[in-house]
């Protein structure tokens, strides 16, 4: 069975500082990644994801993700927030169809 | 693309009624999912369709919830009969394919049941 443990709860920080959200999974095979957004009061967003090739990805919005697949990491990144970037993040991994999602990282960037 | 299409987008009802959800996916997507998020359990996948027939239903929490997809533009969730602790934002998702592609979520339907 998959499994993904996103390592913070709720992060605060400030406009422009550097953010970075863990991620660990846990699936023999090989897997899909990816990072969703979800907006206050809205549903969930494609922020990145990785399938095969460069394990650098890169997203909308300024972020990008590194997967470690030694490590089963798959880390979210952006170097300078936003205050619009105050959002629940999410990791997933998808080993055959069955997308698999992390507890959420809930992000408040104070202006 | 309108993307998926939920409704309703808010739902309260009373203990014991019925509660239908309605999902209508992405033309061409042949994958379809149900998804519930609570805050206790954040997000739970309860079945997933391949071209509009049940692959996995394991997450389906007990009877009183039941999906179909009579057609490749339709789905329903239902729940009869609703109790409390059914309360949550329940998400449908769709896919072109099951493999390398990613999910695309509808909106939602927010569903109280008092």
């Amino acid at each position: 069975a998959q499994s993904v443990s996103q390592h913070n709860h709720h992060v605060i920080l400030s406009e422009a500082a550097s953010l970075e959200l863990g991620c660990n999974y846990s699936y023999g095979g090989t897997v899909n990644l990816f990072w969703y957004v979800q907006y206050p009061g809205q549903h969930l967003q494609l922020l990145l994801k990785y399938f095969s090739g460069d394990p650098l990805v890169k997203g909308i919005k300024g972020f990008e993700a590194e997967f470690i697949k030694s490590k089963f990491s798959f880390n979210l990144r952006k170097p300078s927030v936003q205050w619009s970037d105050t959002a629940e993040y999410f990791c997933a991994v998808k080993g055959d169809y069955k997308l698999s999602f992390g507890a959420g990282t809930t992000v408040t960037v104070r202006a | 693309d309108a993307g998926v299409i939920q409704s309703p987008r808010h739902e309260v009802t009373e203990m014991g009624q019925e509660v239908t959800l309605r999902c209508k996916p992405i033309s061409g997507h042949n994958s379809l999912f149900w998804y519930r998020q609570t805050m206790m359990r954040g997000l739970e996948l309860l079945i997933y369709f391949n071209n509009n027939v049940p692959i996995d239903d394991s997450g389906m929490p007990e009877d009183r919830f039941s999906a179909k997809m009579p057609n490749a533009s339709f789905s329903t969730l239902k729940i009869q009969p609703s109790e409390p602790r059914d309360s949550a934002v329940y998400f449908c998702a769709s896919s072109p394919r099951t493999s390398d592609y990613e999910q695309y979520f509808g909106p939602g339907t927010r569903l109280t049941v008092t």
